[in-house]
Order: C-alpha cells, then structure tokens, then sequence
C-alpha cells in the first residue's frame, strides 16, 4: 500500500463544473501537504500548499483533516487549462524536505 | 532568471550500459532532490543533497544507482548497467534553503525538465 493514496480517474468533466480530488495519507509524522499539477510530459509545479484552516486560491480550495489524514482540492468553474494531473504531496517531520507523491488524479476538462 | 536545467532530456541505453544523467540547480539553492517517475506514477524520491553532502539515499533502489554533488552545485546521477526496469523519467529538484517548510514559510522545490531514460 503507498503512503500517499489518491484516484487515478481520469475525471472528465465538462468546463465550468465544479470537480474535487482526495487524497489520503498513512504516515502520521507527515507534517507539511501540498498539491502540485504536473502538464503531460513537464515537470511537477507547486499549485498550494495545505494548511489545517483550509485555503483558497482563486478557484481553488484545499482542505486538511489530520484527525483522518485526509486531503482534498476543489476546482470551482473548471476551464479547459485546469486539464493536467493533480499530484497529493507530504512532507514528513524529518529534516531532509523530501517529497512523498501520490500517484496523481488526471483531470480532462472538455468544452 | 533561469531555472533547473537537465541533460540530456532523452537517453535511450541498450541493457548492460552505463548512463550519467546531470542536473544544474538554480545557483544559489543548498538542496537539491532527484526523484524517478515511472509511467503513470507520482514521482518517486531518490536522493537528496544539503551542498555537497549527500545526508539521504535511502531511496536508490540498488548499489547500481549513484549520485555526486561534489561542488555543492551540478549534479550526476550515474546508473551503472542499465535495466529495463530502470526506464522512467528522472527529475532533478532544487531549494533555496534546507529542511522542510515550517508553518506558512514555504521552502519551494523546484524542478527541472527531467531525463527520459528508455532501456531497450
């Protein structure tokens, strides 16, 4: 079983719905959570970090529940440009920064 | 300003040969990652560097992959007689600073291109 647990999809959703990815992690030690958007064939780019309070950037929400080791990412009015796959990151409480991955959710926003 | 570069981007290796994949952090940056993603997959840490220490190898998957910092800058990453499980995309990473974030300040990993490796 992998630390960091998402769905693979591929959503498909038409634009301007609103769609949310989960993601689940096993380690309690993880400290620090983020999601990253990786575009076919780049590398993976920082998207938000996650914080326990909950935060939003334009369209985008993300959420933390430790009690459950749970994290989500909201996407309000998809548009054709959110297509990519979304990557659930933590970081442990080591002193190395290391990244641990989920294996990510594809996203195919459609006109 | 210019960011992690890789090279090569592509290398194709006939099983048995030796690769050196090589990664240019953004100058300045103490940390630097490298990670492999295999097809489908999230990427897959590897090694991680603080300067020219390497404090964490803990993900190399065998005594055939080997990493060098040794200037604190360029990266290589060797793997010594290549297998067919080793084809994936291997992605170099660098930050400014040490350590992982604390509280909202964020020490942002940054990441090259990656070097494709197929093994025929």
């Amino acid at each position: 079983r992998k630390e960091v647990e998402q769905d693979p999809g591929p959503f498909n959703v038409p634009e301007g719905a609103t769609v949310a990815f989960n993601c689940t992690y096993s380690n309690s030690a993880s400290q620090s959570f983020f999601w990253y958007r990786q575009d076919c064939r780049k590398e993976p780019k920082l998207l938000m970090s996650v914080y326990s309070s909950g935060n939003e950037d334009g369209r985008f929400t993300a959420q933390l529940n430790r009690a459950s080791q749970y994290i989500s990412l909201l996407i309000r009015d998809s548009k054709l440009s959110d297509s990519a796959t979304y990557l659930c990151v933590v970081i442990h409480s080591s002193n190395t920064g290391k990244l641990i991955f989920g294996q990510g959710t594809t996203l195919q926003v459609k006109p | 300003g210019a960011g992690v570069s890789q090279s090569p981007r592509y290398k194709v290796a006939k099983r048995g040969q030796d690769v050196a994949l090589r990664c240019d952090p953004i100058s300045g940056h103490v940390s630097l990652f490298w990670y492999q993603q295999a097809l489908g997959q999230g990427p897959e840490f590897l090694t991680y560097f603080q300067n020219e220490a390497q404090l964490d190898k803990s993900g190399l998957p065998s005594d055939r992959f080997f990493a060098e910092r040794p200037e604190g800058s360029v990266s290589t990453l060797k793997i010594q007689r290549t297998q067919q499980e080793d084809s994936a995309v291997y992605l170099c990473a660098s930050s400014l600073r040490s350590g992982p974030t604390s509280g909202r300040a964020r020490n942002e990993q940054y990441f090259g291109p990656g070097t494709r490796l197929t093994v025929t």
